[in-house]
């Protein structure tokens, strides 16, 4: 159980165009997801907290026009990168928590995908 | 959110055990302690969790002093597989388990 699924797994898009990644979680609702940005041989950055039916907040310096967050359903979580460029080329990862798996929270961490920048 | 320092890596050989330790001197009332494990391009997974004193599953064990500012991963017997970077994470429990990852440990385990 507590399974994470990203789509795409690896995706190539041109310079200034836009790409949407999908988190979902396969047999829980979550009521949280959290999208993370992870450079090679870096750590993983935490980018945003989504929270089902409600704006998803940011982190400091994570510019919000950008990299835009919807949570529409309990299960469902999108990061759209909007106008791309060579520089978010990275490894996006979501994870998504909820009280309903118990106390206290944990992370359940998706896949992660691939975005590369041409 | 609490910050989490670690060692940067760890060397071990197959069949050791091994302990990874975190520091986390700014742990709130309500902050948990998970460790996760990641391979190289994909996601993070779970090991462990603890609040305090000590928790044991199937692949680790995980030692929190009563203070709770540091803890200790124990890998048993550790094998080639389990070369990976390991992360400490302190959970906000008031706020669905946000956490600031830290720079992880990258434990090689040599032959």
């Amino acid at each position: 159980g507590a399974v994470v699924s990203q789509h795409p797994s690896r995706v190539i898009c041109k310079s200034g165009t836009s790409v949407k990644i999908e988190c979902r979680s396969l047999d829980f609702q979550a009521t949280t997801m959290f999208w993370y940005r992870q450079f090679p041989k870096q750590s993983l950055m935490l980018m945003a907290t989504s929270n089902e039916g409600s704006k998803a907040t940011y982190e400091q310096g994570v510019e919000k026009d950008k990299f835009l967050i919807n949570h529409a359903s309990l299960t469902l979580s999108t990061l759209t990168v909007t106008s791309a460029h060579p520089e978010d080329s990275s490894f996006y990862i979501c994870s998504a928590t909820t009280p309903s798996r118990g106390t206290p929270y944990e992370q359940y961490f998706g896949p992660g995908t691939r975005l590369t920048v041409t | 959110l609490a910050k989490t320092t670690q060692p940067i890596s760890m060397d071990s050989y197959e069949g050791q055990e091994v302990n990874i330790t975190c520091s986390h001197n700014n742990i709130a009332t309500n902050d948990y302690i998970t460790w996760y494990q990641q391979f190289p391009s994909q996601g993070p997974r779970f090991i462990i969790q603890g609040y305090k004193t000590k928790v044991t599953n199937e692949v680790a064990s995980l030692f929190i002093p009563a203070d709770r500012k540091s803890s200790t991963l124990s890998l048993p017997r550790v094998s080639l597989s389990d070369t990976a970077v390991y992360y400490c994470l302190v959970g906000d429990n008031t706020n669905a388990g946000k956490s600031t990852f830290g720079d992880g440990t990258t434990l090689t385990v040599k032959p």
